[in-house]
């Protein structure tokens, strides 16, 4: 199945900065997506990111907060912008594989914002 | 809209014993159902893959099932083991996304 790495693997930053986590994938996915995981809950998507396209956010995400980059098909950024300590989270990307292998994630960001 | 439930939330177990873990779903309408397994602080790492047209899938010591039916999967491991501690995570495929459920904590006791 497909490899995604995911960077930084952890971090802890300043309230009112930002922070770019990368995901690259070993394939072409025409599909990407970001997922937040907040403490002792379970995944809640952010948005999916399309090459060549604006990313579509679900309800209660906005692009102000959380812009995202897919400037080809093996690649993707999540920005967290202007964070606050609840922002603090893991922060999943995942791939498409298609309907054969589903869907590969990477290893995660920890992020704690202070 | 799609609502992805585990039971149990929380399930501690002696090596060695099989046990079950379930997940319901309220919309039939599903592409396929996935596993994973989530280690503490960590990715998750996908187990099993159950197609929608499929009734279930064998990986080792790993079996799900899938009833679309009755909204329900369940995921049945086998002679477990310490390794087998994490937390497990049903997800439904929608179209073009996955809805999680709520997780199952699994501890398995030396």
């Amino acid at each position: 199945s497909a490899v995604i790495s995911q960077k930084p693997s952890r971090d802890i930053c300043q309230r009112g900065t930002s922070l770019t986590i990368q995901c690259q994938v070993d394939s072409q996915v025409t599909m990407m997506f970001w997922y937040r995981q907040q403490p002792g809950q379970s995944l809640t998507l952010i948005a999916t990111a399309n090459q060549g396209s604006e990313a579509t956010y679900e309800s209660g995400f906005v692009i102000d907060k959380f812009p995202i980059s897919r400037p080809n098909l093996t690649f993707s950024t999540l920005t967290v912008s202007n964070m606050s300590p609840e922002d603090s989270s893991i922060y999943l990307c995942s791939a498409d594989r298609g309907a054969s292998y589903g869907y590969t994630f990477g290893s995660g960001t920890r992020l704690t914002v202070v | 809209k799609q609502e992805v439930t585990q039971i149990p939330a929380a399930l501690s177990v002696p090596e060695g014993e099989n046990l079950v873990l379930n997940c319901s779903f309220t919309d039939s309408a599903i592409y396929n159902l996935q596993w994973f397994r989530q280690d503490p602080g960590k990715g998750l790492t996908s187990l099993l893959l159950i197609q929608s047209s499929q009734r279930e899938q064998t990986s080792g010591r790993l079996n799900a099932s899938l009833d679309k039916s009755s909204g329900r999967s369940t995921l049945y491991i086998a002679a477990s083991q310490p390794g087998d501690s994490a937390t497990y995570l049903c997800a439904v495929g929608d179209t073009n996304k996955l809805i999680f459920g709520t997780g199952t904590l699994l501890a398995v006791q030396p």
